[in-house]
């Protein structure tokens, strides 16, 4: 099934711990994204990834931290300098380098912080 | 700076009444303007694009640059249209894509 996975779909962490959420895709799509969706606040960027081994600061890129070390992954690390990090988390692929605005969404990972 | 908004929380509208989502956006140069649908326990996906000029699921948006809005109407309402709806923004050149906040839209049967 082709697709773009993330993992996990719940997450519970403690209180100034680090974790990483997953982001696969089997699609050969080159650029990567990551939003962040609250209530009310609908979807903003976080990261973004045109090509392997590079990325770039969205608009709340502070707590986080990215990798692209090949082209179907790109994990999401929220830090303990992340001060409200309970959301929902959506990654996102295009089939090109340049954004041509249709982007192909996960089912996204809830992290819920205790 | 781009900023999209989306003045209506949520919507509700009888089936078979006319469906009006508003969005209008801030951009000084030259938008590219998206409407993304999520229905219940799918993913996000891209309904229609301004440059298509196309009708998705009986839905059209126009592009008024006068009025810098870009609202998604559909003539009659159907039970099926019930989710949640973002207007989304793109500069030229630019590769990021501004979501407003979304409409969660219900279907009165």
């Amino acid at each position: 099934d082709g697709g773009i996975t993330q993992s996990p779909k719940y997450l519970f962490r403690k209180e100034g711990q680090n974790v990483t959420l997953s982001c696969e895709q089997n699609l050969n799509h080159d650029a990567m994204y990551w939003y962040r969706q609250d209530p009310g606040q609908g979807l903003r960027l976080i990261y973004y990834s045109q090509i392997v081994n590079d990325f770039q600061k969205g608009d709340i890129a502070e707590g986080y931290s990215v990798s692209r070390e090949k082209k179907e992954s790109f994990p999401l690390t929220v830090t303990s300098a992340q001060k409200n990090p309970t959301a929902f988390y959506l990654c996102a692929s295009i089939p090109g380098a340049v954004n041509t605005g249709e982007l192909f969404f996960g089912e996204g990972s809830r992290l819920t912080v205790l | 700076a781009q900023r999209v908004t989306q003045p209506e929380k949520l919507l509700s509208v009888f089936k078979g009444a006319p469906v009006e989502l508003k969005c209008n956006y801030s951009y000084s140069g030259s938008p590219e303007l998206f409407w993304y649908v999520q229905y219940s326990r799918q993913r996000l996906q891209l309904l229609l694009r301004h440059i298509s000029r196309e009708s998705i699921k009986g839905f059209t948006a126009d592009l008024n640059k006068g009025e810098t809005s870009f609202h998604l109407k559909k003539p009659f309402a159907q039970e099926e249209d019930s989710a949640m709806y973002y207007c989304a923004l793109k500069g030229f050149g630019n590769e990021k894509l501004t979501f407003g906040t979304g409409t969660r839209l219900t279907i009165i049967p």
